[in-house]
This record gives structure tokens, C-alpha cells and sequence, in this order.
């Protein structure tokens, strides 16, 4: 059964940095894509960003390029997003998807989600 | 950037048909992914490239995408299925994409 544990979350300081990650459990890690996907208060789903199963491709939502990395190690069976310069707009649940489709060049839908962390971005 | 459309808002009796609709100019070339969220849950996933249903997923939901709309049907909707849904999809760098979410409403 897929299991997907995020933690780190809390409060920080605009301009701040903060590292989530996601423990990982239930599949072949290392053979599927992962996904951040957030959620500000009360509004909808926000595509964050998305790594390859190798770690060797990455892509950005516009609003996180430049201030936020996603990374992951497969040994660990772990996924990770570094925030850097951070914004009170990014208050929100950060939650860590699997990618539907194995071995796959690029990120495509997502099937398993954790139940997320709470980041809140204020003074 | 590219942006995929829903409406706010559908309502229905239970029983009735509910069609929630996702619009998007790269939908003819990319499949479209659609959850269910229920207040204070995480989104689950209820259909996958365009009109696949996961395990564990009641067969009242289906999918259906053409041209540059997607579709979720939900047959016979129950009580039960009130809930925010969200079509997903990717555009032409493959970067992922949500629509703004559908209030579904049932009573």
C-alpha cells in the first residue's frame, strides 16, 4: 500500500527558508516521478513542482522558479522541497504526490497524495 | 500561461446526473486527471488519462474528454459524492496544471 509522509512544516519568517520532505513507503521509489502540490487557505490546488524518477529532470511552477528546489533520494526513499525567499503567498499545505505513469521521461498526473504539511509564511 | 477552466459551481439531486466540465487548449494532446477533495481531506484521484477509473473507484464516475473539453460524469450521484473536484493536466513543457475546482453540491 503507497504511503506518503510529509513533514517539516511550520511557521517562518518572510524571506525566510524552510525544507519539507516526504517519506516515502509501499512502492519501487525510484521508478516513479514525484510531485509538490500546495494549497493556499481555503483555495484551490496549485501545481508546485515535479522531478524525474532518477532525479535527473526537474520543473517549476513560474511562482516558485528561482526560490524553491525540489529534490529526492532514492536510497532514503525520501522527496524533498527547499524553499528559499519566502512569501507570505506561500502559505499552504504542501502536499507530496506519486506520479501515475512508471519510468517516465516527464511528469504526467498524480494517483498517491500525503496528507500534507502546513507551511504559513508570517511576521 | 496556460490555464484550465471550471465552473464554480454544480448542483443536483440525488439520483441525478452531474457533469462538472474542464476546458483547455492543449486537452486534445494531453490527458486530464480529475479528484475528488472533501473538506479537511487530501484530493483523491477518481480518473486518469481522459476516462480510467482507479480501483476502488464506484463506476458511477466516468470520464470523458474531446477536443478541448474534458468531462467528469457522475451517474446517480449520492450524497456521499459532495465534494471540491479538480481537473488536472499539463501543458506544453510539461509543467502541471489545475483548473480552479468545482464545487459539487448535492441535495
Amino acid at each position: 500500500q503507497v504511503h506518503l509522509v510529509e513533514s517539516g512544516g511550520g511557521v517562518v519568517q518572510p524571506g525566510g527558508s524552510l525544507r519539507v520532505s516526504c517519506a516515502a513507503s509501499g512502492f519501487t521509489f525510484n521508478s516513479y516521478g514525484m510531485h509538490w502540490v500546495r494549497q493556499a487557505p481555503g483555495k484551490g490546488l496549485e501545481w508546485v513542482a515535479f522531478i524525474r524518477y532518477d532525479g535527473s529532470y526537474t520543473c517549476y511552477a513560474d511562482s516558485v522558479k528561482g526560490r524553491f528546489t525540489i529534490s529526492r533520494d532514492n536510497s532514503k526513499n525520501t522527496l524533498y522541497l527547499q524553499m528559499n525567499s519566502l512569501r507570505p503567498e506561500d502559505t499552504a499545505v504542501y502536499y507530496c504526490a506519486k506520479d501515475v505513469v512508471g519510468l517516465a521521461d516527464t511528469g504526467g498526473g498524480v494517483d498517491y497524495w500525503g496528507q500534507g504539511t502546513l507551511v504559513t509564511v508570517s511576521s | 500561461s496556460y490555464e484550465l477552466t471550471q465552473p464554480p459551481s454544480v448542483s443536483v439531486s440525488p439520483g441525478q446526473t452531474a457533469r462538472i466540465t474542464c476546458s483547455g487548449d492543449a486537452l486534445p494532446k494531453k490527458y486530464a486527471y480529475w479528484y475528488q477533495q472533501k473538506s479537511g481531506q487530501a484530493p483523491v484521484l477518481v480518473i486518469y488519462e481522459d476516462s480510467k477509473r482507479p480501483s476502488g473507484i464506484p463506476e458511477r464516475f466516468s470520464g470523458s474528454s474531446s477536443g478541448t473539453m474534458a468531462t467528469l460524469t457522475i451517474s446517480g450521484a449520492q450524497v456521499e459524492d459532495e465534494a471540491d473536484y479538480y481537473c488536472y493536466s499539463t501543458d506544453s513543457s510539461a509543467n502541471g496544471v489545475f483548473g480552479g475546482g468545482t464545487k459539487l453540491t448535492v441535495l
